[in-house]
This record gives structure tokens, C-alpha cells and sequence, in this order.
């Protein structure tokens, strides 16, 4: 089956703790994304990457890095210098940036207290 | 002016009836639009694309684009309990990249 997975489901941490969030795609797109949702808010984009070792912040990117070291592979780091990390993370790729579909993983629950 | 806006709702509309969803986009050298259903606690879905002026029809949805007016719209005939979900409109910017809209919860009466 082809998709895009995300793990963990839900994630615990305390305040001060870098966590870094999994996603991996075998769609063979090259281009992946990471967004925020939080309640009654749109998708916000963190980071993007439209080829390997390659990816560019976007509108929200303070307090988060990435790493594109393989085409299936785009994890998320949320440092302690993000100041409100607690927020639904979804993941998604497509075949090439811009104009093409997005297609999403399931998405981490992150919760820092 | 929101480069993708929304109303965010909720709307209702009654089983079996037809659910009209709309949105409007600020760039106008935009090229693909989509719509997204997101289910409450989960991740959006997409349902459909459009890229030309018209109509698109996939079952019982229908995206009308509109770009001289700079708005699309997602209808869903025959509406049913399962539709009730919120719907996200998302459009591409001349830089590529993809901008969402905040989505309009749709409540499907039975």
C-alpha cells in the first residue's frame, strides 16, 4: 500500500525537551511538507523540501529543523525554543512542489506541558 | 484581504439536499485549486482538484471555478450523514506554494 505514515500517533513531553516527529512516504514524490493545525486555525506550513538535502522554512519555522537525508524521509525536530509546541502536526507530500496535489499522513498529536 | 477565505460556518443542511461550499483566493495568477475533507481528529482528505474554468464532477461532488471572479466552489448533491465533516478550499500562489483555507464545518441534518 502506497502512503504516508507518521508515528507516533500521540506524543507526551515536558517543557525544555527537543522531540522530533517521524514522517516517511513511499509514493516516490519528491516533495514533502510539514504543517501546524491548531483549533480553529488553517494549516500553517513549518518546513518544505522539493529534493533531498534540500528544504526551505516557511511561514512559521522558528522553534522547528528538518533533515531531507533520503527521499522517503522528512523528520520533524521541535525544539525547546518553539514557545507553543502543543498542536496537531501533519505531514504530506507531493509529486513535485507547487501546483500539484498534497496528499497527508495522519498526523501527531504533540502535547507539551 | 485572506488570500484563501472561508466562511467557517457551521453549515447545515439536510440530509439528501445539496451542500454548497465556497471560497475565494487573493492571487490571481493562481493555477490548481483543491478541496479537502477533514474529518474531526484526523487528516485532511483530498476529494477534488480542479485547474480549469468550469465545472468538475466526481460522484456526488461537483468543483466549479470561477477565475476571473477568483472564487471556487465544492457542491455536494444527495448529502449524507457521513459528508458532515469540515472542508478545507486550498490554492497554489505563483511562488508554488499551497495556501489553505481555515474550512467550513459542513453538519449534515439527518
Amino acid at each position: 500500500d502506497g502512503g504516508i505514515t507518521q508515528s507516533p500517533k500521540y506524543l507526551f513531553r515536558k517543557e525544555g525537551q527537543n522531540v522530533t516527529l517521524s514522517c516517511e512516504q513511499n509514493l516516490n514524490h519528491d516533495a514533502m511538507y510539514w504543517y501546524r493545525q491548531d483549533p480553529g486555525q488553517g494549516l500553517r506550513l513549518i518546513y518544505y523540501s522539493q529534493i533531498v538535502n534540500d528544504f526551505q522554512k516557511g511561514d512559521i519555522a522558528e522553534g522547528y529543523s528538518v533533515s531531507r537525508e533520503k527521499k522517503e524521509s522528512f523528520p520533524l525536530t521541535v525544539t525547546s525554543a518553539q514557545k507553543n509546541p502543543t498542536a496537531f502536526y501533519l505531514c504530506a507530500s507531493s509529486r513535485q512542489g507547487g501546483g500539484y496535489e498534497q496528499y497527508f499522513g495522519p498526523g501527531t498529536r504533540l502535547t507539551v506541558t | 484581504q485572506k488570500e484563501v477565505e472561508q466562511n467557517s460556518g457551521p453549515l447545515s443542511v439536510p440530509e439528501g439536499a445539496i451542500a454548497s461550499l465556497n471560497c475565494t483566493y487573493s492571487d490571481r495568477g493562481s493555477q490548481s485549486f483543491f478541496w479537502y475533507r477533514q474529518y474531526s481528529g484526523k487528516s485532511p482528505e483530498l476529494i477534488m482538484s480542479i485547474y480549469s474554468n468550469g465545472d468538475k464532477e466526481d460522484g456526488r461532488f461537483t468543483a466549479q471555478l470561477n477565475k476571473a471572479s477568483q472564487y471556487v466552489s465544492l457542491l455536494i448533491r444527495d448529502s449524507q450523514p457521513s459528508d458532515s465533516a469540515t472542508y478545507l478550499c486550498a490554492v497554489n500562489k505563483r511562488d508554488d506554494k499551497i495556501i489553505f483555507g481555515k474550512g467550513t464545518r459542513l453538519h449534515i441534518l439527518p
